[in-house]
């Protein structure tokens, strides 16, 4: 069974970017079945959907972030990596990773999370 | 505001049925049967409990049920346990350049 670990900063100043990167075990990445996705939740709040990325690097972003986010993929680590640039505030939350199967848009399989705060 | 709306909040009793609506658009629920719902307790990561509108993942109780008429998708607990107190989100693909939008979640709580 697949299992997802996110790992990066815990803060980050406001205007700077985030950098997270989801490492995936128990199978590859390149499978074509699945996409590989950033959800994030701040406190207390609901699921946000950041994007998406097939292996060969197509991505799929949420056109209220598409201009502040990146994804990519780097199948000979097996990973997957979010960017969020010039964070604010709003920016802090629980990040998770999750599998999304291509054909039916669910996420199976999620990481445990890691919290990003923004603060200076 | 999210893009799907869910209850804020729902309650029953132990052994009781309940159910939570997202109510979507014809460009995401009415269209698409790819609504998937998630359960998720205090200080954990969601977990996948429904898929494809009303199919549940190997291991998930058959408790769980789910539906879709029109643009509103439901989620229904029946038998209710005190773990099931949670909150609950469900999601949709919506094609076009949105393709996932979550609801607001709905807290539920086993009185």
């Amino acid at each position: 069974q697949a299992q997802l670990q996110e790992s990066g900063p815990g803060l980050v100043k406001p205007s700077q970017t985030l950098s997270l990167t989801c490492t995936v075990s128990g199978g590859s990445i390149s499978s074509g079945d699945y996409f590989w996705s950033w959800i994030r939740q701040p406190p207390g709040k609901g699921l946000e959907w950041i994007g998406y990325i097939y292996y060969s690097g197509t991505t799929y972003y949420n056109p209220s972030l598409k201009t502040r986010v990146t994804v990519s993929v780097d199948t000979s680590k097996n990973q997957f990596s979010l960017k969020v640039y010039t964070v604010t505030a709003a920016d802090t939350a629980v990040y998770y990773c999750t599998r999304v199967s291509q054909y039916y848009y669910y996420m199976d399989v999620w990481g445990k999370g890691t919290t990003v705060t923004v603060s200076s | 505001q999210s893009a799907l709306t869910q209850p804020a909040s729902v309650s029953g009793s132990p052994g009781q049925s309940i159910t939570i609506s997202c109510t979507g658009t014809s460009s995401d629920v009415g269209t698409y049967n790819v609504v998937s719902w998630y359960q998720q307790h205090p200080g954990k990561a969601p977990k996948f409990i429904i898929y494809e509108v009303d199919k549940r993942p190997s291991g998930v109780s058959n408790r769980f049920s789910g539906s879709k008429s029109g643009n509103t998708a439901s989620l229904t607990i029946s038998g209710l346990q005190a773990d099931d107190e949670a909150d609950y989100y469900c999601c949709s693909y919506a094609g076009g350049s949105t393709y996932v939008v979550f609801g607001g979640g709905t807290k539920l709580t086993v009185l």
